[in-house]
């Protein structure tokens, strides 16, 4: 199947920073990536989907301006975490879906973030 | 209103023995999509099955079956033979639409343990 890579895997932070994860498509074109977040114990929920070459579309309760995305190719959308406080702390799962690859999405292995 | 129910938060079962997990769905869509995900300790999200609404058969994969009831807005997983590594988080998915650029919404999953 078809690999999404994320990075980090894990990050730990101080209150108060900016952090950026990346996704990326490894051998096939996303014009489509989504931004999940998971916290303990809990379901995938949706933060936003990632359009190459556009703007994202952010879920209710999303701030956008809290978490940019930016889809700047076929292959790579990255999420910062601006001014990231400890219950931003989460996993955080990207999911790639597009270019020929059948019905499933692929999803990145994940990154957990630790604010502090 | 809750779109993908999963009713077991958790189950148990026998090492070898068969073991069902339960999904029910909610849409208006003619056209959808079923998936199932294992994810394990590790956070990454493993794909399992696949079902579309226009398909006549239920799907299968290895060990792991897909019990769809069309009408009943069921479509439940089975695993045969069930394995120590099953152990893990369990989540049904569904996609509205067949444009792979669409998102999922994520069940609240079921926790399966198996036991040796």
């Amino acid at each position: 199947g078809a690999v999404v890579s994320q990075h980090p895997s894990r990050v730990i932070c101080k209150s108060g920073t900016s952090v950026k994860i990346e996704c990326r498509s490894l051998d096939f074109q996303a014009t489509t990536m989504f931004w999940y977040r998971q916290f303990p114990k809990q379901s995938l929920m949706l933060m936003a989907t990632s359009n190459e070459g556009s703007k994202a579309t952010y879920e209710q309760g999303v701030e956008k301006d809290k978490f940019l995305i930016n889809h700047a190719s076929l292959t790579l959308s990255t999420l910062t975490v601006t001014s990231a406080h400890p219950e931003d702390s989460s996993f955080y799962i990207c999911s790639a879906g597009g270019g020929g690859h059948g019905k499933t999405q692929y999803f990145g292995p994940g990154t957990r973030l630790l604010v502090l | 209103a809750q779109k993908i129910t999963q009713t077991q938060p958790g189950m148990f079962v026998q090492e070898k023995e068969a073991v069902t997990l339960d999904c029910t769905y909610d849409t208006s869509d003619p056209s959808y999509g079923l998936f199932w995900y294992k994810q394990p300790s590790s956070g990454e999200m493993i794909f399992l099955i696949y079902q579309g609404s226009y398909d006549q058969q239920n799907a299968t994969e290895g060990r792991y079956s897909l019990n769809f009831q069309k009408a009943r807005k069921s479509a439940n997983l089975v695993i045969s033979a069930s394995q120590l590594g099953d152990s893990a988080m369990y989540f049904c998915a569904m996609r509205e639409g067949h444009n792979y650029g669409q998102n999922f919404v994520f069940g609240p999953g079921t926790r399966l343990s198996v036991l040796p």
